[in-house]
């Protein structure tokens, strides 16, 4: 199966900050990579998906980069409300196995 | 409005079952898949597997195959989620979310339900 590796698993920002978060394919995907934020006791919500096509309403400060088995997202100019997790996942062997990344938790500085 | 609603949190104690919901509404219910996805509690997203919504194919993810079972009832637009014999490990929120197709390939969960929080204690 394939796995997908987050990193980090946390970081610290502050409002203002470019973050990027790495999202490693145990195997090439193409670019059949999504992303996914996560705010403490809700539902996951779509970021971005096909590795960098921005889900309709979610703010130009997000990107997503990559392809294969290498992925990034970025968050430019760090809002409050970016405070969260992010998850990336892999649709490459859809709908069969429809794996996720550990996340990467956005913490406050 | 398209949305994925949930049944009510549950407190179950070891060895008894259980069944959740969820219920589809504003879409067409038979032309999707629904996920299933487990979060322990403070720890990341586990799939569970998938089933079609007219209840025709299933797939399990390696980790659950055996452990729970999926169905549904394409008359009242709802997924289920089974437990035949709960344990404690099985303490988690559950999340059902529907898998759609973007730029004719790009296979996301878009709809998400609310949650289920299942909590097993002795």
């Amino acid at each position: 199966d394939i796995q997908l590796t987050q990193s980090p698993s946390s970081l610290s920002a502050s409002v203002g900050d470019r973050v990027t978060i790495s999202c490693r394919a145990s195997q090439s995907i193409n670019n059949y990579l999504n992303w996914y934020q996560q705010k403490s006791g809700k539902a996951p919500k779509l970021l971005i998906y096909a590795a960098f096509t921005l889900q309709s309403g979610v703010p130009s400060r997000f990107s997503g980069t990559g392809s294969g088995t290498d992925f990034t997202l970025t968050i430019n100019s760090l809002q409050p409300e970016d405070f969260a997790t992010y998850y990336c996942q892999q649709s490459f062997t859809t709908p069969q196995v429809l794996t996720f990344g550990g996340g990467t938790k956005v913490e406050i500085k | 409005e398209e949305q994925l609603v949930q049944s009510g949190g549950e407190v179950k104690k070891p060895g008894e079952s259980l069944k959740i919901s969820c219920k589809a509404s504003g879409y067409r219910f038979t032309s999707y898949w629904i996920g299933w996805v487990r979060q322990k509690p403070g720890k990341g997203l586990e799939w569970m597997g998938i089933i079609y919504g007219d209840d025709s194919e299933i797939t399990y993810s390696p980790s659950f195959q055996g452990q729970v079972t999926f169905s549904a009832d394409k008359s009242i637009t709802t997924a289920y989620l089974h437990w035949g014999s709960l344990k404690v490990s099985d303490t988690a929120m559950y999340f059902c979310a529907r898998l759609a197709t973007f730029n004719g390939r790009t296979e996301v969960f878009d709809l998400w339900g609310q949650g289920t929080l299942v909590t097993v204690s002795s």
